[in-house]
């Protein structure tokens, strides 16, 4: 089993909706999680941090964390065709590393 | 893009010869990673430095050295280059972030080619 595993997708969503990413971790005693975006031939920029259960809202993306189902999403509202990218859910397993998901890759169509 | 450069940025190079890419950052963090990235598999840690001259290795370390002999660089080696190793090496370095944990910034990345 994998320490981080995220939908492959590909997601494709119409401009302005709603584009829902999942995550699941396997180490029940992580404690720090956070979302990576990543365009084509760049690298992650981070977009998302979050350490509590519950939700964390920044502008259009809403990351959520339940540490019981050891799941963590994100949510991006109104999706721009600039949100298309592939999206990497990164675990901190323990101080200093993280362990990344493969990524969700999303497509917003005009 | 937390003062991190890489280079080179685009390698190729043929089976069996020796291929070292730099990190060098400017802003004193105290720890630096290697990555390689390849499709269906994420992100992996290849090795980390905790200081000059402390480096430990990731998931992913057979065939790659490591030396940070100073705090702003951190070089990795491939010894005897094979396809295998045909990836994009992103380094990152990370920073103090609540809860005591650091958030990790990443570097531009460097495409490598073994042929």
């Amino acid at each position: 089993q994998k320490e981080v595993e995220q939908n492959s997708g590909p997601l494709s969503v119409p401009e302005g909706a709603i584009a829902s990413l999942n995550c699941t971790y396997s180490d029940r005693g992580s404690q720090s999680f956070f979302w990576y975006r990543q365009y084509s031939g760049k690298s992650p920029e981070l977009i998302m941090s979050i350490y509590s259960n519950g939700d964390k809202e920044d502008g259009r993306f809403t990351a959520q964390l339940n540490k019981a189902s050891q799941y963590v999403s994100l949510l991006i509202r109104d999706s721009q065709p600039s949100d298309s990218a592939t999206y990497l859910c990164a675990v901190n397993p323990n101080d200093y590393k993280l362990s990344f998901g493969a990524g969700t890759t999303v497509t917003v169509r005009a | 893009d937390a003062g991190i450069t890489q280079s080179p940025r685009h390698k190729v190079t043929e089976t069996g010869t020796p291929v070292t890419l730099r990190c060098h950052q400017t802003e004193n963090h105290r720890y630096m990673y290697w990555y390689r990235q390849d499709p269906g598999h994420g992100l992996r840690l290849i090795h980390y430095s905790y200081g000059v001259k402390d480096t430990d290795k990731g998931e992913v370390s057979d065939g790659y050295s490591v030396s940070r002999s100073k705090t702003e660089d951190f070089l990795l080696t491939l010894e005897s280059a094979t396809s295998s190793q045909t990836s994009v090496y992103f380094c990152a370095i990370s920073e103090p972030g609540l809860a005591g944990t650091d958030t990790q910034y990443f570097g531009p990345g460097t495409r490598l080619t073994v042929l």
